[in-house]
């Protein structure tokens, strides 16, 4: 089992939908969480941290952590065709030496007009 | 804002040089990474760092070494490249745990 899994897509979403991304977890002692959006050719960039069970949103985007079933979401609403890109889940284990985060393998998200 | 810089954008190497990848960052943080990230195989882990002069090796070290003698700066060798180093390499760096990364604009690496 991977430690951070994410279904690699793509994920078609029309323009204007909510895109619905998941990502799951192994290391139940997991403490921070976060999506980073990659665009194709470019480095990642951190969009999202939730720390604490429940809903957290940032603008058009809702990151939600569920720590009893080991899963982290994001749900991107209204979607743009600038949402396309990669999103990827990373996970802090409460085992990682140093800071070290461990990345899932990214969704990719295509958005259509 | 914090910065991450990375020296080169694109490089071109010879098979068996010795290639430095430079990464300096502004914000003072402790921990400093090098991953490389190639299609399906995701980011992968070279070596890291969570002080200066302290290094430990990744997921995928062979092949490579890093130098970090001053805080800001973390440096990525590839002591003889070869061609299955080609790849676009990643630094990033990050206060501790809680923060995240913050990723650099990435070194697209080609060993001829």
């Amino acid at each position: 089992q991977k430690e951070v899994e994410q279904n690699s897509g793509p994920l078609s979403v029309p323009e204007g939908a909510i895109a619905s991304l998941n990502c799951t977890y192994s290391d139940r002692g997991s403490q921070s969480f976060f999506w980073y959006r990659q665009y194709s050719g470019k480095s990642p960039e951190l969009i999202m941290s939730i720390y604490s069970n429940g809903d957290k949103e940032d603008g058009r985007f809702t990151a939600q952590l569920n720590k009893a079933s080991q899963y982290v979401s994001l749900l991107i609403r209204d979607s743009q065709p600038s949402d396309s890109a990669t999103y990827l889940c990373a996970v802090s284990p409460i085992k990682a030496a140093g800071n070290k985060l461990t990345f899932g393998g990214g969704t990719r998200v295509l958005v259509k007009p | 804002d914090v910065k991450v810089t990375q020296s080169s954008r694109y490089l071109v190497k010879r098979t068996g040089e010795k290639v430095f990848l430079e990464c300096v960052q502004d914000m003072d943080h402790e921990n400093m990474f090098w991953y490389r990230q190639d299609p399906g195989l995701g980011l992968r882990l070279i070596y890291f760092s969570y002080d200066v002069k302290m290094k430990e090796k990744g997921d995928i070290p062979e092949g490579y070494s890093v130098s970090r003698e001053k805080k800001e700066r973390f440096s990525l060798i590839l002591e003889s490249a070869s061609t299955n180093q080609t790849s676009m390499y990643l630094c990033a760096s990050s206060p501790d745990r809680n923060y995240g990364y913050t990723f650099g604009s990435g070194t697209r690496l080609t060993v001829v």
